[in-house]
């Protein structure tokens, strides 16, 4: 099936500062891509997401973009909050995979306060 | 609206036991994911309802895993007999059709001793 690789593993930013998470694919026919952010005990809850034919989407102080060329996504967190601590998985949907979502390893993200 | 229910929120047997879990969708939610989450990973998906027909459970251990959606709403996943190996989050998830956003319950953890 269709590999995602999500970096870094681990990030440490301080309030205010701004994060950014990184996945790449192989698979060109991969055609949506959401985000999820997942508290201690809870579900992973979708926080945005973008579709193959639009290179950058912005939700309040997060924002996606795509590069279709280079296989590559990214989350930007601008003027983090303690609230942001949680851990992040990208994921992504193939035309050709039976519409399943095939996620990242995941990023655990920590604020500092 | 409500979100995706799960129940129970733990479970903890011992192996060779059977346990079940129990999933309410999103009202209108046609499509409906049983995932399973091994600690420090990222969802796996096991099978995929339409209405209450499964159109993908090729990753499913169909020899000790079961699943229904009777009626195309509730949906049970069982596991009979439970495996040391079986132990992770169950996630259920759903959305509106096959190609809109998912949307996941907290999960059942699942413990085997």
């Amino acid at each position: 099936g269709e590999n995602v690789e999500q970096h870094p593993s681990t990030l440490s930013v301080q309030e205010g500062d701004s994060a950014v998470i990184k996945c790449t694919y192989s698979d060109s026919a991969s055609n949506y891509f959401p985000w999820y952010k997942q508290e201690l005990g809870k579900g992973p809850q979708l926080i945005i997401d973008i579709r193959s034919n639009v290179g950058e989407k912005k939700d309040q102080r997060i924002a996606v973009t795509l590069n279709k060329t280079a296989k590559h996504f990214s989350l930007h967190i601008t003027e983090t909050q303690p609230e942001d601590s949680a851990v992040y998985f990208c994921a992504l949907v193939s035309s050709g995979s039976a519409r399943q979502l095939t996620f990242g390893s995941g990023t655990q993200l920590t604020v500092l306060p | 609206e409500a979100g995706v229910v799960q129940s129970p929120r733990y479970k903890i047997i011992e192996k060779k036991q059977p346990v079940a879990f129990w999933c309410n969708p999103i009202s209108g939610h046609n499509t409906l994911y049983w995932y399973r989450q091994n600690l420090g990973q990222g969802p796996e998906l096991l099978i995929r309802y339409e209405n209450e027909e499964a159109v993908d459970d090729s990753q499913l251990p169909k020899d000790r895993f079961s699943a229904e959606r009777l009626k195309g709403v509730d949906s049970t996943l069982k596991i009979q007999p439970a495996e040391l190996g079986d132990s992770a989050v169950y996630l259920c998830a759903s959305s509106v059709s096959s190609n809109q956003p998912q949307h996941f319950g907290d999960g059942t953890r699942l413990s085997i001793l």
